[in-house]
């Protein structure tokens, strides 16, 4: 129950191209869910996060789309350009407890 | 402020060996967490504290990892004796506490043991 899980393990998108990466949860006591932006040879960096009082989020073109009823979550990047190529991991925490479960993550390759 | 600060970067030993990673959080933050990663089982929480204080250590592997926090600006962890199958990337990070849920994760240790 604990437990996030995010598909695909990994995504090819042309220049230009929309990036979806879709995570889903169990346990309903999540209240915080962020995504992490990791390049090679760095740590992970938050990216955007959202709460579940709202369905959507945008900070410029990442726009997270979450769905209470199916427990579900999604990152989209719009006009994805090949600085955008990373891993991305979502996680979910409940506020207070500070611990952030951690989805397996998603290598993102955008072709120029 | 320099961020969370790990030493050292890259690490070699062989087995058998003790291994000692280090970690400086982030002045202020009273939180630290302590990650392994590797491609087959991902981004892994070994162990976190709250105000030096353990909290959670369900995810260490076994009695031959160890973590420290004796005081708000240093933690190490240490593996001892060390194998093969440790070899992996580990994070530390921070948390301010309160209101803020944001992790700042520092750039990791490389532990590589032949």
């Amino acid at each position: 129950q604990q437990q996030v899980k995010q598909s695909p393990q990994s995504l090819i998108v042309q220049k230009g191209g929309i990036s979806i990466i879709n995570c889903a949860y169990e346990n309903t006591a999540f209240d915080y869910f962020p995504w992490y932006q990791q390049f090679p040879g760095k740590g992970p960096a938050l990216l955007i996060a959202i709460r579940p009082d709202v369905s959507e989020k945008k900070e410029g073109r990442f726009t997270i789309s979450f769905n209470k009823s199916a427990k579900q979550f999604s990152l989209h990047i719009m006009d994805s350009q090949p600085g955008d190529s990373a891993t991305y991991f979502c996680a979910a925490s409940i506020t207070g407890a500070q611990k952030l479960v951690f989805g397996q993550g998603t290598r993102l390759t955008i072709n120029p | 402020d320099a961020g969370v600060i790990q030493s050292p970067r890259h690490e070699v030993t062989e087995m058998g060996q003790e291994v000692t990673l280090r970690c400086k959080p982030i002045s202020g933050h009273n939180s630290l967490f302590w990650y392994r990663q590797t491609m087959m089982r991902g981004l892994e929480l070994l162990i976190y504290f709250n105000n030096n204080v353990p909290i959670d250590d369900s995810g260490m592997p076994e009695d031959r990892f160890s973590a420290k926090m004796p005081n708000a600006s240093f933690s190490t962890l240490k593996i001892q004796p060390s194998e093969p199958r440790d070899s992996a990337v580990y994070f530390c990070a921070s948390l301010q506490g309160g209101s803020y849920n944001e992790q700042f994760f520092g750039p990791g240790t490389r532990l590589t043991v032949l």
